[in-house]
Order: C-alpha cells, then sequence, then structure tokens
C-alpha cells in the first residue's frame, strides 16, 4: 500500500500570509494527487486533482505542484475562509489512501 | 445539482451487521465511479471502498476486507455498503462519495461530490 505523509501536521497563520503545506508518498504516484479542504463539522471538498488542476469554483490563491513523490499545496493569500484542515490523496493504486491531514489555523 | 443522500447509520453492538445506502442524483449514476470514505470521531479521512461504473469490479482497504461488501443498483441510482462483523474501529462518519470518471481513469480516482454522512457507532 502507498502510504502517504504531510507536514507539518498544522500551522498557525494570518490572513494573507502565503501557506505551503507538503503531501509525500512512499512510492512514486506521477502526478495522482489530489488535495481536499475540510471545514469543522462540514464535509470534504475537492480543491485540487491530478496535482495541479483546479476544481471548477476553487479560487486561484490555491495551487498545487509536484511529482513523482514530493507535492505541494500552496495558498498565496490565506483568507478567513481557508482556516480548515486538508488532505491529500493519491489516486495512483488501490487502496486509494490520503495522508493525515494539516491543520491550518489562526 | 448533484445529490448524495447517505442513510442507515446507527448504534450496534460489536459483531453486528448494517448496511449503509447513499441515492443519488443530479447525474448519470452509471457512469462513474462511487467509494465510502469514513471518518472516525476527530480523525482524518480513510477510504473504505470504492467499486466502478457498472458495479463489476470491486476495491477494498485492508482494514474491512472480508467484512465489508460495496455494491451498487444502477436501476436505482443507489450504492451499498453492507458491513458484518462490525468491530469498535469501525466507528466513524461513513460518507458516500462519487468519483470524477470511472475506476480506470486514474484521473478520476479522486472524489468530487460528497454525501453529508452517516454516523455508525459500534460500542456494547
Amino acid at each position: 500500500d502507498i502510504q502517504m505523509t504531510q507536514s507539518p501536521s498544522s500551522l498557525s497563520a494570518s490572513v494573507g500570509d502565503r501557506v505551503t503545506i507538503t503531501c509525500r508518498a512512499s512510492q512514486s504516484i506521477t502526478n495522482f494527487l489530489n488535495w481536499y479542504q475540510q471545514k469543522p463539522g462540514k464535509v470534504p471538498e475537492l480543491l485540487i486533482h491530478t496535482t495541479s488542476s483546479l476544481q471548477s469554483g476553487v479560487p486561484s490563491r490555491f495551487s498545487g505542484s509536484g511529482s513523482g513523490t514530493d507535492f505541494t499545496l500552496t495558498i498565496s493569500s490565506l483568507q478567513p475562509e481557508d482556516f480548515a484542515t486538508y488532505y491529500c490523496q493519491q489516486s495512483y493504486s488501490s487502496p486509494l489512501t490520503f495522508g493525515p491531514g494539516t491543520k491550518v489555523d489562526i | 445539482e448533484v445529490q448524495l443522500l447517505g442513510s442507515g447509520g446507527g448504534l450496534l453492538q460489536p459483531g453486528g451487521s448494517l448496511r449503509l445506502s447513499c441515492a443519488a442524483s443530479g447525474f448519470t449514476f452509471s457512469s462513474y465511479a462511487m467509494s465510502w470514505v469514513r471518518q472516525a470521531p476527530g480523525k482524518g479521512l480513510e477510504w473504505v471502498s470504492g467499486l466502478s461504473a457498472s458495479g463489476g469490479s470491486t476495491y477494498y482497504a485492508d482494514s474491512v476486507k472480508g467484512r465489508f461488501t460495496i455494491s451498487r443498483d444502477n436501476s436505482k441510482n443507489t450504492l451499498y455498503l453492507q458491513m458484518n462483523s462490525l468491530r469498535a474501529e469501525d466507528t466513524a462518519v461513513y460518507y458516500c462519495a462519487k468519483s470524477g470518471g470511472d475506476w480506470g481513469s486514474y484521473t478520476s480516482r479522486n472524489f468530487d461530490y460528497w454525501g453529508q454522512g452517516t454516523l455508525v457507532t459500534v460500542s456494547s
């Protein structure tokens, strides 16, 4: 099974900050990496698929990059509604696996 | 509008069985792979099981293999998860989730729509 790790596990930031979250796979997943946002008490939402493709309706301040085993989610200017937990997920092979999450708070 | 309405959760004892359902609408259900993803209280997301658009191919996490069975009825636009031999560690909110395409495409094994979740609690 492919193991996913994320760093940091949590971070504190301010509105307007540039935020970077890293996701690492235990083996190459080429570019089959997705990112989700989950706000407290809410359902997860797909932000980015296939490493860097922004899901419809997602603000352009979100971007993704990487390949192979190392990937990054960047929020260029953090907004109040972006405080949430972010998960990466590999779609390269079954079982599909998620990272443990990165909580972004104030 | 895509809607996924999960149901069937509840409280039951270890060793018990339960069937979850997820009624889909707003898209051509028979064209998309579907999955169940769970989240234990205060924990992260865990993919549980998925199946292809036709239902002919099924996939499971090691933690549920042999105990859970995923299925779908494309005539009723409904996804199911039969859960047997339940354990305390199966306690979680179970989300049904739609994929971006069929299972065979690497680019489609993401989850672009999620149901509201149904809570399963396994406790003696």
